[in-house]
């Protein structure tokens, strides 16, 4: 069974922090890597995909690859309140490549 | 990215009856995907639906119970059969689009509570 693992949270930070969400998964062959937001009673919304080694920086947050490790990350910078929401790491499986497997999330919730 | 419109948004439903979601793209997608999520936890794709062909269903989820229609290339309806309270779900079409080519983008959801 191939899974993507999440902490679930609450992850707790100050405004103006970095967060910094982890994500591991365990298809070696896994090609890319999504994270998505979800608020409360909303649909998910795709915030950065990521598919070689390394950084990728869009505005205040930063997803980070280590295929070797088999982990992803996503950080935020500068954390605002309105960033207070459950954050879900998605990769592909290696069986289809259109099938996305997610974590559980993580909730973050950004105190003023 | 791709718009997706899915309704309705929700509904209560009585168990032993029907309802079918439906979703429309603004753009021709080849693949529409069918989520569920239960109160709490992360999205389960129930199945894949590609026009043309029959729906394509993962573990744990059968034609009987969640019969899917895909007519064209922008639309596509999910039918939930003989609801029980353990329906009660978000139900999620997504489609994938994007400069990747495989980032999935979401409708809005339908929101099931069967009594």
């Amino acid at each position: 069974q191939k899974e993507v693992e999440q902490n679930s949270g609450p992850l707790s930070v100050p405004e103006g922090a970095i967060a910094s969400l982890n994500c591991t998964y365990s298809d070696r062959g896994s090609q890319s890597f999504f994270w998505y937001r979800q608020y409360s009673g909303k649909s998910p919304e795709l915030i950065m995909s990521i598919y070689s080694n390394g950084d990728k920086e869009d505005g205040r947050f930063t997803a980070q690859l280590n295929k070797a490790s088999q982990y992803v990350s996503l950080l935020i910078r500068d954390s605002q309140p309105s960033d207070s929401a459950t954050y879900l790491c998605a990769v592909t499986s290696m069986d289809s490549s259109y099938k996305l497997i997610f974590g559980s999330g993580t909730r973050l919730l950004v105190r003023p | 990215s791709a718009v997706i419109s899915q309704k309705p948004s929700r509904d209560i439903c009585q168990r032993g009856t029907s309802l079918t979601i439906q979703c429309q793209v603004d753009s021709q997608v080849t693949m529409m995907f069918w989520y569920r999520q239960q109160p709490g936890q992360s999205l389960t794709l129930i199945a894949t639906a590609n026009q043309g062909s029959e729906a394509t269903y993962e573990s744990g989820f059968v034609i009987d119970k969640f019969p899917i229609s895909r007519p064209n290339l922008t639309f596509s309806t999910l039918t939930v059969s003989n609801m029980s309270p353990e329906d009660s779900s978000i139900y999620l079409c997504s489609v994938e689009a994007g400069t990747g080519g495989d980032e999935a983008f979401f409708g809005q959801g339908t929101r099931l509570t069967v009594v």
